[in-house]
C-alpha cells in the first residue's frame, strides 16, 4: 500500500509562507497523481491541488489559486506545497493523498496561522 | 463548480441495524468513458480519511461487504447493512469528474 508522511506544518503569522512536504515510501511516486487536501478544525474536507504523474498537469482550487504552488521531485520521492499569503482561514490539517481516487492518505500536518 | 450535498448530516444507529447516507451532486458524475466518478470515504476519530467505495459501487480492497454503494447520475447512496461499533466516524462522498469536491460529511454515532 505504501506510506505518505506530511511535514512542514507549524505556526506562521498572517501574511507568512510555509512549505509542506509529502514524503512517500513503499510505492513508486512517479506512477501516481498526488493531491493535497485540508481540513479546518472541526470542519470537512477541502481539496486544494493535484499534480499529475509527469507534473504536466496541475490544478488548484479557487481558494488557493495564485497563493499555493504544488510541485514534485520523484527522485526525492516527495511532493511539495508552497503556501504564501497565509491567513487565519488557512489554519487546518493538511493531508497529501495518493492517486486519482485518493486511495491512501498521510496522517496530516497541522498549519496554524495566527499572530 | 459541482456541489455535493449529503443528507442527513448526522445519524445515530443501533448496532446491527442498517444505515443509509444520501449524496446528491449538482451535475451528472457520468463521464464520457461510461464511468461515474463518485467515491465514499470514512474518517474515523483522529484519523485521516480512508477509502470505502469508488465509482459508485466498487469496494476498495479490505472494505467489509456490509458497505455498499448505489446510484447514478446525480443521486447516490451509501448503505451499511448492519452497523458495527467500528463504523463510527464521518462519511464523505466525493466527486472527481470536475476537479474534486467533497460533501459536507455525515457523522455516524452508535446508540
Amino acid at each position: 500500500q505504501g506510506q505518505l508522511v506530511e511535514s512542514g506544518g507549524g505556526l506562521v503569522r498572517p501574511g507568512g509562507s510555509l512549505r509542506l512536504s509529502c514524503a512517500v515510501s513503499g510505492f513508486t511516486l512517479n506512477n501516481y497523481y498526488i493531491s493535497w487536501v485540508r481540513q479546518a478544525p472541526g470542519k470537512g474536507l477541502e481539496w486544494l491541488s493535484y499534480i499529475s504523474v509527469d507534473g504536466g498537469t496541475i490544478r488548484y482550487a479557487d481558494s488557493v489559486k495564485g497563493r499555493f504552488t504544488i510541485s514534485r521531485d520523484d527522485a526525492e520521492k516527495s511532493v511539495y506545497l508552497e503556501m504564501n499569503s497565509l491567513s487565519a482561514d488557512d489554519t487546518a490539517v493538511y493531508y497529501c493523498a495518493r492517486a486519482v481516487g485518493m486511495v491512501s492518505w498521510g496522517q496530516g500536518t497541522l498549519v496554524t496561522v495566527s499572530s | 463548480d459541482i456541489v455535493m450535498t449529503q443528507t442527513p448530516l448526522s445519524l445515530s444507529v443501533t448496532p446491527g441495524q442498517p444505515a443509509s447516507i444520501s449524496c446528491k451532486s449538482t451535475q451528472t458524475l457520468l463521464y464520457s468513458d461510461g464511468k461515474t466518478y463518485l467515491y465514499w470515504y470514512l474518517q474515523k476519530p483522529g484519523q485521516p480519511p480512508q477509502p470505502l467505495i469508488y465509482e459508485v459501487s466498487n469496494r476498495f480492497s479490505g472494505v467489509p461487504d456490509r458497505f455498499s454503494g448505489s446510484g447514478s447520475g446525480t443521486d447516490f447512496t451509501l448503505t451499511i447493512s448492519r452497523v458495527e461499533a467500528e463504523d463510527v466516524g464521518v462519511y464523505y462522498c466525493m466527486q472527481n469528474i470536475q476537479l474534486y469536491t467533497f460533501g459536507q460529511g455525515t457523522r455516524l454515532e452508535i446508540k
